[in-house]
């Protein structure tokens, strides 16, 4: 089992939806939590950062994450075409573990005009 | 631009051959990792450096792979005597902790393939 599940997808929806993505986790020492998008043969870019469990938003993004549960989730509103990428959660462990990120899979997101 | 920048973009090379990846960080910042990610899966951590220190390697880290930071600031990666099997996308992230914040930023990665 991995230590970090991810839906691969495909999701496809239509502009101006709602999305949700999510993630599940084994370890409970993740602490860190983010989401990066990552566009076609692109790097991994950074979209929100977490620490423990809550609530982030930053503009149509909002990050959960529920550590009793080890689920994790990002929502987009408002989708826009621009948004289709591959999404990955990511976590780490406290610092003294050096930071080294555990990925899922990915989530490949389509938003239809 | 003063991202993280990674050379070459693409590489293809035979089996049996070494190739050598060089990744500049993002100025001031102390630590720098190397990811592999393969068709349809996330990135795996291979290695990380804090200044010029190689502190943690992965065991999917061979011992046909070594990574090296003489200098604290660019980072090289090679694989000698390539497999099939290595063919993937090779990323580098750099980071500067501060407080409970230690935000990787990635390059655009060095796609590998081994013919």
């Amino acid at each position: 089992q991995k230590e970090v599940e991810q839906d691969p997808g495909p999701l496809s929806v239509p502009e101006g939806a709602i999305v949700s993505l999510n993630c599940t986790y084994s370890n409970s020492a993740f602490q860190y939590f983010m989401w990066y998008r990552q566009y076609s043969r692109k790097g991994p870019e950074l979209l929100m950062y977490t620490y423990s469990s809550g609530n982030k938003e930053d503009g149509r993004f909002t990050a959960q994450v529920d550590k009793s549960s080890k689920y994790i989730s990002l929502f987009i509103r408002d989708s826009q075409p621009s948004d289709s990428a591959t999404y990955l959660c990511a976590m780490s462990a406290e610092k003294s573990s050096g930071d080294k990120l555990t990925f899922g899979t990915g989530t490949r997101l389509a938003v239809r005009p | 631009d003063t991202g993280v920048s990674q050379d070459p973009r693409h590489k293809i090379t035979k089996r049996g051959q070494n190739v050598t990846f060089r990744c500049d960080p993002i100025s001031e910042h102390n630590r720098l990792y190397w990811y592999r990610q393969t068709l349809g899966q996330g990135p795996e951590f291979l290695t990380y450096f804090q200044n010029e220190a190689q502190l943690e390697k992965s065991r999917l880290l061979s011992d046909r792979f070594s990574a090296e930071r003489p200098k604290g600031s660019f980072s090289t990666l090679e694989i000698q005597r390539t497999e099939q099997g290595d063919s993937a996308m090779y990323l580098c992230a750099s980071s500067l902790p501060i407080a409970l914040t230690d935000t990787q930023y990635f390059g655009p990665g060095t796609r590998l393939t081994v013919l």
